[in-house]
């Protein structure tokens, strides 16, 4: 059991670059999870899902997009990197049960835009 | 909306010295969870513990409690008996009961644990 994987560990882009972030998750879970981490800032919520074809905007949406067409997979995309994305990105999971909705984290991507 | 504060960016102890990490959080909702993460070097993000608002009796882990005064809305960790490998980024995390979506994090306490 892997848990949930993200690639790549790190990445460096230019301005105006696009990428994908990796997130997949073997636990079977419904509910995945994007974050964000800034230097000395806690973790903040930019989109999750409840299920594949469901997405929803979190705290923090503008410059991403997400998709959800499998159970396993909720990829992350950049579109015109900009240096304000810098950050620590985080993909979670949660089976979505009561009585608290544990979430599980993947190891993180480190992007530096430039 | 609700909100965590951690006012401790730093704190440090002695091996086998306990201590105790503060957090304090803002919401209207009476059912709700709090949660202590880990974060070491490595990055990766551990539940640590977790406590449920409507339960009166506080949570403990292993070496890991906490006090959770609910009126005062205060959720501290306590660590006792401290290792090096408790050397870490502490995180305290709110969810509001039914939330499929919204853990809120502080910004965090950096420990150091000394030898």
């Amino acid at each position: 059991n892997a848990g949930v994987t993200q690639t790549p560990k790190f990445r460096i882009l230019k301005i105006g670059q696009s990428m994908t972030l990796q997130c997949t998750q073997d636990m079977n879970h419904n509910y995945m999870y994007w974050y964000r981490q800034d230097p000395g800032m806690g973790l903040k919520l930019i989109y999750y899902s409840v299920g594949a074809g469901i997405t929803d905007k979190g705290e923090v949406p503008n410059g991403y997009n997400v998709s959800r067409s499998t159970t396993e997979d909720f990829p992350l995309r950049l579109e015109l990197a900009a240096p304000s994305q810098t950050s620590v990105y985080f993909c979670a999971s949660s089976s979505g049960q009561v009585p608290y909705n544990e979430q599980f984290f993947g190891p993180g991507t480190r992007l530096t835009v430039l | 909306a609700q909100t965590v504060t951690q006012s401790q960016p730093e704190m440090s102890v002695q091996e086998a010295e306990t201590v105790t990490l503060s957090c304090t959080y803002d919401t209207s909702e009476n059912n709700y969870y709090l949660f202590w993460y880990k974060q070491p070097p490595s990055r990766q993000m551990i539940l640590v513990i977790r406590q449920e608002a409507y339960k009166q009796q506080n949570a403990t882990e292993n070496r890991f409690s906490v006090n959770f005064q609910k009126a005062a809305k205060s959720f501290s960790l306590k660590i006792s008996d401290s290792q090096l490998g408790d050397t870490a980024m502490y995180f305290c995390a709110f969810m509001k009961h039914g939330a499929t979506d919204k853990l809120i994090f502080g910004t965090g306490t950096r420990l150091q644990v000394f030898p």
